[in-house]
């Protein structure tokens, strides 16, 4: 069974400090993608990333970005220079394709808190 | 534009009563969702449909039916409501992997606003 893990619960930080969520993930499908999913206070789930299991490159996008090593099962994500606006609960996700859809597999999520 | 469109945004029932919850997408998608988010916020799976077939139904008891008129709807009708179900109720939608030709964005699941539901 696929399984997500989001060991850090609850993340507070001062604005402009850099903030890293971790991710492990559990599979046995070589085949394979992983997630970012930001749910703000308002409440909507919005995708930020995805990434598949063959592609271990790191991707930046503005302040944000992503560390995907197979090696660890770990795909990290990282935010830059915080910002209030960046407070919500992210979750990591993993997906399992059934041949005509995936479904998906969340972590617990993590809430960061970023005050001024 | 509203890629996953959903309504009623909030739904407070009695217990017992039954209720729906529509889901619309106009992604062009062929693949649509419902996930379950509780209390302490965890999301899981519920039901998915691709283009009005159900292909995955998650252990949700009988009370729940999903219901597919045509690939850009997906409804969900739930009698008997209790105590137990009040959540928030998350359609999403996905473009059929072969459809998208074997693309990344197959896999990508995009959400609707949630059904915030409170049985009472």
């Amino acid at each position: 069974a696929q399984k997500v893990t989001q060991a850090q619960t609850e993340i507070s930080v001062v604005e402009k400090e850099d903030v890293t969520l971790d991710c492990v993930y559990e599979t046995r499908d070589t085949t394979y993608y992983l997630f970012w999913y930001k749910q703000p206070p308002s409440g909507e789930l919005v995708f930020l990333i995805r990434r598949n299991s063959f592609d271990e490159q790191n991707e930046i996008s503005g302040r944000y970005s992503w560390n995907f090593q197979k090696s660890t099962s770990s795909f990290n994500f990282t935010i830059t220079a915080s910002q209030v606006v960046d407070s919500a609960v992210y979750f990591c996700a993993l997906s399992e394709y059934t041949g005509t859809a995936s479904k998906l597999t969340f972590g617990t999520g993590t809430r960061l808190q970023v005050t001024l | 534009d509203t890629a996953v469109s959903q309504t009623p945004k909030y739904l407070v029932t009695q217990m017992g009563n039954d209720k729906s919850i529509k889901c619309e997408q106009n992604l062009g998608h062929d693949t649509m969702y419902w996930y379950k988010q509780d209390s302490k916020k965890f999301l899981k799976i519920m039901f998915s449909y691709n283009n009005k077939e159900l292909i995955i139904n998650e252990t949700v008891p009988n009370r729940f039916s999903p219901k597919s008129p045509d690939k850009a709807h997906l409804n969900l009708h739930i009698n008997s409501l209790e105590l137990g179900d009040s959540a928030v109720y998350f359609c999403a939608s996905s473009q059929d992997f072969r459809v998208a030709g074997g693309s990344h964005d197959g896999e990508t699941q995009y959400f609707g606003p949630g059904t915030r539901l409170l049985v009472l």
